[in-house]
């Protein structure tokens, strides 16, 4: 519902695995992006896409990487590098410049066991 | 870059009465304004947002105002429900970027 799909709703990852989380939408968006939510944190972004097979590092990157090879898709890659992955991912989309606002996915907990 | 501070934290008031949260901004060349509303274990929904040619923008009970000169823009609600309980974001970002940078939230909760 809402046009962003994220998948799954819950993630279990062991300790030095690598986890791939989905981001798919069907809104005709231009722009995607992946922020990280902890208590207290607010929203911090982690990467945005302007573009199909282009992306830009956020404020929190180190960790992680992503994808664009398609319009209507956004992979995040937690990897083994990132020190403190236990988090709630959220995934949004936007037209193009910021002025439109966002649509947000509705999340992936990640919980590293 | 861009650097939101939001106030309060955390917000409790009774039903009916009113609730404003506030938010400052850094970057002067920041234009666009949006709030989100996040209910437990739901995604942020964009509630309202104004533009920096705007000083005031109302919808319904919710309203935003905005400062540019003091660069700092706040969220009135009017007549509380218990269904306005959730978290709030603030956010600020270029007409001409990509990118939003967020506030750390206001939990607020509307007693019955």
């Amino acid at each position: 519902d809402g046009g962003i799909t994220q998948s799954p709703k819950y993630l279990f990852r062991k300790e030095g695995q690598n986890v791939t989380l989905s981001c798919e939408q069907n809104l005709n968006h231009d722009a995607m992006y992946w922020y990280r939510q902890d208590p207290g944190q607010g929203l911090r972004l982690i990467y945005y896409s302007q573009i199909v097979n282009d992306f830009q590092k956020g404020d929190i990157a180190e960790g992680y990487s992503v994808s664009r090879e398609k319009k209507e898709s956004f992979p995040l890659t937690v990897t083994s590098a990132q020190k403190n992955p236990t988090a709630f991912y959220l995934c949004a989309s936007s037209f193009g410049r910021v002025n439109y606002g966002y649509t947000f996915g509705s999340g992936t907990r990640l919980t590293v066991v | 870059g861009e650097n939101v501070e939001q106030h309060p934290s955390t917000l409790s008031v009774q039903e009916g009465d009113s609730a404003v949260i506030k938010c400052t901004y850094s970057d002067s060349a920041s234009n666009y304004f949006p709030w989100y509303k996040q209910e437990l274990g739901k995604r942020p929904q964009l509630i309202i947002d104004i533009r920096s040619n705007v000083g005031e923008k109302k919808d319904q009970r919710i309203a935003v105002t905005l400062n540019k000169t003091a660069k700092h823009f706040s969220l009135h609600i009017t007549e509380t429900q218990p269904e306005d309980s959730a978290v709030y974001f603030c956010a600020a970002g270029r007409g001409s970027n990509y990118k939003l940078t967020f506030g750390k939230g206001t939990l607020l909760t509307v007693n019955p």
